[in-house]
């Protein structure tokens, strides 16, 4: 049973470019969670799909937009680079959007730089 | 709003000492608990989560957790570190609300010395 997974595992960008992360969720997962993991810091939510649709966002700009695709499958666009967006950036699935108590499972990450 | 306040960034213990890692939280609605370990370079792995019943939680790799209402807290403890036991761990809530967002505390950073 193949966990969450995500790509590219590294990422190097500079200011001013887009980049784009791509997540497959746990099997049968319907809801996929990104997050943005700063140096030193805990996970940051951006954003939700569930049904491709967007259902919460978290304080992010923007710049930081999504989609999910029939699959489940989900990808993160990050416009206009930041050295600020150089992060950790998890992907985490869930089964259900209405069930509250489902655990969320995590993937390894992308790491992005940006120069 | 819900936020999580992990009280020690970092925390060094001696193998087979115990070991406490402090948490924190604020909601004005009814929460879900959780902590999750995160290794060198990799995602985040769950550790064990509170969610109702009973306030004294058991989780994989012989960690625990006690949920304390009143004291709005969810520490996590183990009896006996071992070396492999060090890694990052994160303090996290999430309410009761669909699509459950979650909190992340800023982290624990414990290191078993041997």
């Amino acid at each position: 049973d193949a966990g969450v997974t995500q790509s590219p595992t590294h990422l190097i960008k500079t200011r001013g470019q887009q980049v784009t992360l791509r997540c497959s969720p746990k099997s049968g997962h319907d809801t996929v969670s990104w997050y943005q993991q700063a140096l030193g810091q805990g996970p940051q939510f951006i954003f939700q799909y569930y049904e491709e649709e967007e259902r919460q966002r978290g304080n992010f700009p923007d710049r930081f937009s999504g989609h999910q695709f029939p699959n489940y499958s989900s990808e993160l666009n990050v416009n206009a680079l930041l050295l600020g967006d150089s992060a950790l950036y998890l992907c985490a699935s869930s089964l259900g959007f209405t069930s509250s108590t489902d655990t969320q499972y995590f993937g390894p990450g992308t790491r992005l730089t940006v120069l | 709003a819900q936020s999580v306040t992990q009280l020690d960034s970092q925390v060094p213990v001696f193998e087979e000492a115990p070991v406490e890692l402090r948490c924190n939280y604020s909601s004005s609605v009814s929460v879900y608990l959780f902590w999750y370990v995160q290794y060198p370079n990799q995602g985040l792995q769950l550790l064990l989560k509170y969610l109702s019943g009973s306030t004294l939680v058991k989780g994989i790799n012989g960690f625990e957790a006690e949920f304390n209402k009143s004291q709005t807290s969810f520490h996590l403890r183990k009896p006996s570190v071992h070396i492999s036991d060090t890694a990052e761990y994160f303090c996290a809530v999430s309410d009761n609300l669909p699509g459950n967002q979650f909190y992340f505390g800023t982290g624990t950073s414990l290191t078993v010395i041997p």
